[in-house]
């Protein structure tokens, strides 16, 4: 069973400040990993994509990939309230297949307050 | 329309009845997914259509039934649903499944209840 561990939170940050949110995955394979962002009522939109180690800033938003840690983390900068909603995390697990299936997490929950 | 649409937006069904969701990605994808999302758990993949081919039937029971007559358009068929088949059934879309990249793209989901 290849598992996608998020810290459930919920996470609550002030105006500005840096929300950092964290994922872990079993499957040492894996080879993509995904940002999804969910507003209550509303369908998960990609935010980040990342396929190699290191940093992948795209605005406020960052994402760190470490695969030897199994760990990948999405950092937003000067939060705001528009981005209090379910962050969910994705991973592609499955080398060589054509399937294309994508692992997620529970979500963490973010609340951004002015 | 652009990105991928899901008709209907809401739906309340009985457990005798029969209904179709319909689902249509206008992204030129190769492969088309159901999954569904209930309350407090992950999101669960049930079907996965590459090229028009189903590929995975994600020990799904067989009162949902997938339908993908082309590589634009997707069905889930329904019928004798329980009322813990409640959720919300989202769609979504993939340029290349077998490319290790397989981004995907969400519909805005379908929120099924069964009374």
């Amino acid at each position: 069973q290849k598992e996608v561990e998020q810290n459930s939170g919920p996470l609550s940050v002030p105006e500005g400040a840096i929300a950092s949110l964290n994922c872990t995955y079993s499957d040492r394979v894996s080879q993509s990993f995904f940002w999804y962002r969910q507003y209550s009522g509303k369908s998960p939109e990609l935010i980040m994509s990342i396929y190699s180690n290191g940093d992948k800033e795209d605005g406020r938003f960052t994402a760190q990939l470490n695969k030897a840690s199994q760990y990948v983390s999405l950092l937003i900068r000067d939060s705001q309230p528009s981005d209090s909603a379910t962050y969910l995390c994705a991973v592609n697990a499955d080398r060589g297949s054509t399937l294309g299936r994508l692992y997620f997490g529970r979500g963490t929950q973010l609340t951004v307050w002015p | 329309e652009t990105g991928v649409t899901q008709t209907p937006r809401h739906l309340v069904m009985g457990m005798t009845n029969k209904k179709s969701l319909k689902c249509e990605q206008h992204l030129g994808h190769n492969a088309m997914y159901w999954y569904k999302q209930s309350a407090k758990k992950p999101l669960e993949l049930m079907f996965v259509y590459n090229f028009k081919e189903q590929t995975e039937n994600n020990s799904v029971p067989s009162r949902f039934s997938p339908e993908c007559p082309n590589s634009s358009h997707l069905f889930l068929h329904l019928h004798t649903l329980q009322p813990e088949d409640s959720a919300l059934y989202l769609c979504a879309s993939s340029q290349d499944p077998a490319g290790g990249y397989n981004e995907q793209f969400f519909g805005p989901g379908t929120r099924l209840t069964v009374l």
